[in-house]
């Protein structure tokens, strides 16, 4: 079945630091890739996406490229602030380019950053 | 911005109690999730809705588990005879094709 692996956690980083959360996957046929964010206290929010290899997905600085050879989804950011402190993960979707599949998320990655 | 509502946030049970989990899902959305993440591990898909019918479930999803659609705005999730290893976070999501909006979670404690 599909399967998703994420860094060990928890990451702490100062501001203004590079940013780097690995995501790798096992998929049969080709599934959409996705990092969600978890602020504390609140749900889950799409953060960025990608549906097909070699697609960057990016927002609020951050980045990821779909590298269909290496399997892998690595999420990254140039420089960190205090408000990225939040709980990241890595997921796919074997619904093609829809999202109705349901989705196989990475364990998650704590990440603070300090001032 | 429209919004996944979930409540209640807290729900504390009895072993063998029945619980219901309501969500009021994005207006417009037309497929209902519900996933489950046990403290310290992964967030687990439980099953999908569409269409007044359950489109996939995962093993968890057992005879204990129900959803329903009871009219046009909620979405539960019932667990007839809650067990202690029900205690988790459930997120419902709802979506329109792309991508899946999360609520924030009820955390079901069963003691």
């Amino acid at each position: 079945g599909n399967s998703v692996t994420q860094m060990e956690g928890p990451v702490t980083l100062s501001e203004e630091a590079f940013l780097t959360i690995n995501c790798t996957y096992t998929a049969t046929g080709y599934p959409s890739l996705f990092w969600y964010v978890q602020y504390p206290g609140e749900g889950l929010q799409l953060l960025l996406k990608a549906t097909k290899a070699d697609d960057k997905g990016s927002n609020k600085g951050f980045e990821a490229t779909y590298r269909k050879e290496t399997t892998s989804f690595h999420l990254e950011k140039g420089s960190v602030q205090v408000s990225d402190s939040a709980v990241y993960f890595c997921a796919l979707s074997d619904g093609g380019g829809t999202s109705y599949g349901k989705l196989t998320f990475g364990q998650g990655t704590i990440l603070t950053v300090h001032p | 911005e429209p919004e996944v509502t979930q409540t209640p946030s807290h729900q504390v049970t009895q072993m063998g109690q029945e619980v219901i989990l309501r969500c009021v899902p994005i207006s417009n959305h037309l497929y209902f999730y519900w996933y489950r993440q046990i403290l310290g591990q992964k967030v687990e898909f439980l099953v999908s809705f569409y269409n007044n019918e359950i489109s996939e479930k995962s093993e968890i999803f057992d005879d204990q588990f129900s959803v329903e659609r009871p009219d046009g705005s909620n979405f539960t999730l019932k667990i007839r005879s809650t067990k202690l290893e029900d205690s988790a976070m459930y997120f419902c999501a709802s979506s329109s094709g792309a991508p899946q909006y999360f609520g924030p979670g009820t955390r079901l404690l069963v003691l």
